[in-house]
């Protein structure tokens, strides 16, 4: 059975801090992905992964970087945190191979005051 | 930015009865590819169409894709009210399996 996890449900954080959501696949998936979902605006894409240490921006990278130092592990990191960055994050995985669906971690509700 | 824009955004409907949800785009596609998702939950992929297919059936899930009009269909059949949840197209057009999503319909199944 496939897996996607994400390393916290809900988090809370203060203005500035750094912030580390951690995502592990165990499919041996190459691709990986991280987005943001708010409320009317369904899904962004914040950064991915094509393979180990590979990355590319997606549509929303601002105020974001990423790790993938393992195959099965994509960081997503929050370097000084905003208010703005207050959203649920959810981290995807999919086979190099095209028209193959994504799976999808359970997500993290993240809460910056 | 968004590619895929669902009509309508919310939908209730009683138990038994058919669920429609459309979703339009902009640019051209490799796939089509309709999601799920619980409340506060990650996305559970339904069903994927290619851009050289028209109709596709997977359980009560019917999916139609015309890409003349750029558009698809998400047909529901005998609703239940586990399907209650958001519903999401995403388009994949490019390299690197990059989806973009649509806003959603969210859908209500009552008893």
């Amino acid at each position: 059975d496939v897996k996607v996890t994400q390393s916290s449900r809900y988090l809370v954080k203060r203005t500035g801090e750094k912030v580390f959501l951690e995502c592990v696949q165990d499919m041996d998936h190459e691709n990986m992905f991280w987005y943001r979902q708010d409320p009317g605006l369904g899904l962004r894409l914040i950064y991915f992964s094509y393979d180990v240490k590979m990355k590319e921006k997606g549509d929303i990278p601002e105020g974001y970087s990423v790790s993938r130092e393992k195959k099965e592990r994509f960081s997503l990191i929050l370097e000084s945190a905003s208010t703005n960055q207050t959203s649920m994050y959810l981290c995807a995985s999919r086979t190099q191979q095209s028209s193959y669906e994504q799976y999808f971690g359970p997500g993290t509700r993240l809460t910056v005051t | 930015s968004q590619q895929g824009e669902e009509d309508p955004q919310a939908l209730s409907i009683q138990e038994g009865e058919n669920a429609t949800m459309n979703c339009s785009y902009k640019t051209s596609i490799n796939n089509l590819q309709w999601y799920r998702q619980n409340s506060g939950r990650g996305l559970v992929h339904l069903i994927l169409i290619r851009s050289n297919e028209r109709e596709k059936h997977s359980g009560r899930l019917r999916v139609t894709l015309d890409t003349s009009k750029k558009s698809s269909s998400l047909l529901i059949t005998a609703s239940r009210a586990a399907d209650t949840a958001s519903y999401f197209c995403a388009t994949e057009g490019g390299s690197w399996g990059k989806l973009q999503f649509g806003a959603g319909t969210q859908v209500v199944v009552t008893p």
